[in-house]
């Protein structure tokens, strides 16, 4: 098993530009989750989505939106790329949906920077 | 709503000598409380996790970490640490009851084993 995989690994954008951060889990997941790391700020959750068809903001979801595609595939998409935006993206997902905990596992994250 | 602070951004230490890596938490209810560890370019891993029972919790890599209720902290500890250990920390809670497994993490404590 891959387990959480991302994609792309690093990217560069200017100002203005859009892309989207594609997130992928091969364990069966139900509940997929964001998160942006920032230094001395640790890891802020942006949006996470429960289960296919549903997602809801986190901490930090101005300026993204997301998609659910399947239960495998959670993208993170940036309209209009702010240098604010410069971070390191993280996915996660765990297998349950409801309060009792279940461990999130990590995807080893893409490096974005906005020029 | 809850918060964590991790009170050393940075903590050097030499090879096999002791190490403690303090947290502390407040929260309004109850939390389950947890250590990640981050290698440089990796995704987070689960090192030790405080749902209930023990105070005392064992981890991987030989770390142990102690639920003290009344101060609020949970430090992380390890008697003798390898270079290997070198890499970044993070604590964060969980409130009990919590739909979405939700996550608040501190800003981490970089810890640098030196030979």
């Amino acid at each position: 098993n891959a387990g959480v995989t991302q994609t792309p690994k690093f990217q560069v954008l200017k100002t203005g530009q859009s892309m989207t951060l594609q997130c992928a889990q091969d364990m069966n997941h139900n509940s997929m989750y964001w998160y942006r790391q920032d230094p001395g700020m640790g890891l802020r959750l942006i949006y996470y989505s429960a289960s296919e068809g549903t997602t809801d903001k986190g901490e930090v979801p101005n300026g993204y939106n997301v998609s659910r595609l399947n239960k495998r595939e959670f993208s993170l998409r940036l309209e209009s790329a702010a240098p604010s935006q410069t971070s390191v993206y993280f996915c996660a997902s765990r297998m349950g949906t409801g309060t009792s905990y279940n461990e999130q596992f990590f995807g080893p994250g893409t490096r974005l920077t906005v020029l | 709503a809850q918060s964590v602070t991790q009170l050393d951004s940075q903590v050097p230490v030499f090879e096999e000598a002791p190490v403690e890596l303090r947290c502390n938490y407040s929260s309004s209810v109850s939390v389950y409380l947890f250590w990640y560890v981050q290698y440089p370019n990796q995704g987070l891993q689960l090192l030790l996790k405080y749902l209930s029972g023990s105070t005392l919790v064992k981890g991987i890599n030989g770390f142990e970490a102690e639920f003290n209720k009344s101060q609020t902290s949970f430090h992380l500890r390890k008697p003798s640490v390898h270079i290997s250990d070198t890499a970044e920390y993070f604590c964060a809670v969980m409130t009990l009851g919590n739909a979405g497994n939700m996550l608040t993490f501190g800003g981490g404590t970089r810890l640098m084993v030196k030979p």
